[in-house]
């Protein structure tokens, strides 16, 4: 099975912009997870997404949203970026109809707001 | 308001020795746990993971050791090789119901041939 797949891989952006990033999971997989990733804070917990319904949220901004498609395809926007924006923003899908708990993670997308 | 903590940001260890690193958590309804691991430019992988009715699980080199009275965890590596060399990340949920996991902030482990 093809992995976990994030389109793009790297993007640069200004202050008070706007992105889109997106997220493919693995074949038969209906959970999605975004995740930021900064120096020094691990992975905090964005927003999940299960069968196109927000199903968890973390602590975010209301700036950071997301949305699920039919084929569990998944995007997250980040409105009027600001300079802690800055990190490494990770997906990971997960087949919740089985007895395993596990996330597999894509590669991630490295977004540098300047 | 930290729930999963992983006190040691950098550990060094020689090729062919044990590794140990520990996790620690503050709510006692997490009752699975689970490592990943993260190369550079990469995402993290799945690692090992452990229920709480367990006490130990071993995969291979890995094996992770629970003790919930402490709230603790360890994953040891064993014999370590320099492929190793990544950083570690402890992660918590509870597996009943749909709630997400929640990671340290990682250790960054290095083997020394």
């Amino acid at each position: 099975k093809a992995g976990v797949t994030q389109t793009p891989r790297y993007l640069i952006k200004t202050r008070g912009q706007q992105v889109t990033l997106s997220c493919s999971p693995i074949s038969g997989h209906r959970s999605v997870s975004w995740y930021q990733q900064t120096p020094g804070q691990g992975l905090q917990f964005l927003f999940e997404y299960f069968s196109e319904t927000q199903r968890n949220k973390g602590n975010f901004p209301g700036r950071f949203s997301g949305r699920q498609f039919s084929n569990s395809r998944s995007e997250m926007n980040v409105s009027t970026l600001e300079l802690g924006d800055s990190a490494l923003y990770l997906c990971a899908s997960s087949d919740t109809s089985g007895s395993s708990y596990e996330q597999y993670f894509g590669p991630g997308t490295r977004l540098t707001v300047t | 308001d930290q729930q999963v903590k992983q006190n040691s940001p950098s550990l060094s260890v020689q090729e062919g020795r044990i590794s140990i690193l520990n996790c620690d958590y503050t709510n006692s309804m997490f009752d699975y746990f689970l490592w990943y691991k993260k190369y550079p430019a990469e995402g993290p992988t799945f690692l090992i993971s452990i229920s709480s009715i367990k006490d130990k699980n071993e995969d291979g080199r890995f094996t992770v050791f629970l003790n919930k009275s402490a709230k603790h965890l360890s994953l040891h590596i064993v014999p370590s090789q320099p492929g190793d060399s990544a950083v570690y990340f402890c992660a918590a949920s509870r597996y009943s119901g749909n709630t997400p996991l929640v990671f340290g902030k990682g250790t960054r482990l290095s083997v020394i041939a």
